[in-house]
């Protein structure tokens, strides 16, 4: 148990629809990463927040956008959805210390687009 | 793009070490090797890092080259519960910049009873 919990656990939505993703950290982390996952593929990095503000991004389009609030907590908004973003959404709390620096993930959210 | 290169599959027998090789022969002085597994339907697990040293910890152990081209991460008495995708990842880690962990495609450990 890594203390980091996602929810839904699963989801189905429709091509064009819009869908929101949420993360509890683990507690005393400050930062969170979303990836997601295609099946037979590792983690593709989205994008990170550090303290309420985004600290990096991956090769996402800007349909993707996420959120971190003052508990630390996180959201991934995923817009106009395509059937390509049909995937394993998983989130990752970490303390940022400049060093050293492990991640911890929940289990994810398998999210299907019809 | 990831910066490491591992064998897609590997299997290894229940009860002997399991010796997963990675290279990463365009590593930097100041970037660190990380080993994560993901057992499936789980998110990555962190394993173990190292610069340059080997490293040990409960899970496994870190052998790096000396001029750092390549590791091996070893688990010294597989288990089934060991059966997992290993991802090898290679970051910098400074006072004042993090790279983010980014993920190839690991290798897939098959543990055989």
């Amino acid at each position: 148990e890594t203390g980091v919990t996602q929810s839904p656990t699963h989801l189905i939505k429709t091509r064009g629809q819009q869908v929101t993703l949420r993360c509890s950290s683990q507690s005393g982390h400050n930062t969170v990463s979303w990836y997601q996952q295609a099946l037979g593929q590792g983690p593709q990095f989205i994008f990170q927040y550090y303290r309420e503000e985004e600290n990096g991004r991956g090769n996402f389009p800007p349909r993707f956008s996420g959120l971190q609030f003052p508990n630390y907590s996180s959201e991934l908004n995923v817009n106009a959805l395509e059937l390509d973003d049909s995937a394993l959404y998983l989130c990752a709390s970490s303390i940022h210390t400049g060093g050293n620096e492990k991640l911890f993930f929940g289990s994810g959210t398998q999210l299907s687009v019809l | 793009d990831a910066k490491t290169t591992q064998p897609t599959s590997m299997d290894c027998a229940e009860g002997r070490a399991a010796n997963l090789p990675c290279n990463h022969s365009t590593i930097s002085g100041n970037e660190y090797v990380y080993w994560y597994r993901q057992i499936h339907s789980q998110g990555p697990q962190y394993i173990i890092h190292g610069l340059k040293n080997n490293e040990t910890n409960e899970m496994a152990s870190l052998i790096i080259t000396e001029d750092r081209k390549s590791s091996t991460l070893i688990l010294p008495h597989a288990t089934l519960r060991d059966t997992a995708v290993y991802y090898c990842i290679v970051r910098v880690e400074e006072t004042n910049r993090d790279d983010k962990i980014i993920f190839g495609k690991g290798t897939r450990l098959h543990i055989l009873p």
